[in-house]
């Protein structure tokens, strides 16, 4: 167990409806990071949250949004969806601000939560 | 050309067999190297990881980095079906807000 908590685990829904993805990240984690996982595209970082603050954007589309609260959990916003945006969501935390640097002061290593499996019909 | 290149697979082994995966590279800056692994239904783990070149053994995995040639390893000696999981590798730059970028994952069964 990672220490990190997605909600929900399955999601179908339709075409051009809207949903929220939840993520509650390790204790005393500050960085949250979303990221889709789809079978051509692998693993696609979308956004980052640091102590509340959007730390870096990857490849989301306008159409999804996201926030971090104060209580440093975030929710991913998914709207107007697409038969293309069926894939898994996954949600990544860790101490530092950044990923890969490993330094003496804490870790760069990203926990992943379990997914969110997101099928549009 | 996409940043990290990585041998989808699928890779299929009998059990005791040595695994070798590999990701190759484009951007130079990369310094951090790190392998995750993902069993299936389940988000990607860290395994392993490296600072810039050379190699690192954890017990039945070693890592190897040859930056020079952009080209990263990740070899499995006696190997278990334990193992059967998809395996990324990841890099980073050097700096406080650099991005982890993934390759798409090797899929390895290593078969009893």
């Amino acid at each position: 167990d990672s220490g990190v908590t997605q909600t929900p685990k399955h999601l179908i829904t339709a075409t051009g409806q809207r949903v929220t993805l939840r993520c509650s990240p390790r204790s005393g984690d500050l960085s949250v990071y979303w990221y889709q996982q789809s079978l051509d595209q692998g693993l696609q970082f979308l956004i980052q949250y640091y102590n509340g603050e959007e730390r870096a954007k990857g490849n989301i589309l306008e159409r999804f949004s996201a926030q971090q609260f104060p209580d440093l959990h975030s929710e991913l916003n998914l709207s107007s969806l697409e038969l293309g945006d069926s894939a898994l969501y996954f949600c990544a935390s860790s101490v530092e601000a950044g990923t890969g640097v490993f330094s003496s002061s804490g870790s760069g290593e990203l926990f992943f939560g379990e997914g969110s499996r997101l099928t549009v019909l | 050309q996409k940043e990290v290149e990585q041998d989808p697979g699928p890779l299929s082994v009998p059990e005791g067999a040595i695994v070798s995966l590999n990701c190759t590279y484009s951007n130079s800056a990369f310094q951090y190297f790190m392998w995750y692994r993902q069993y299936s239904r389940k988000g990607p783990e860290l395994l392993m990881y490296t600072y810039s070149s050379g190699n690192k053994e954890d017990g039945r995995f070693t890592a190897q980095v040859d930056k020079s040639s952009k080209y990263i390893s990740l070899f499995i000696r006696d190997s278990q079906p334990s193992d059967s999981a998809t395996y990324l590798c990841a890099m980073s730059g050097q700096g406080g807000s650099e991005k982890l970028v993934f390759g798409k994952g090797t899929k390895l069964t290593v078969n009893p």
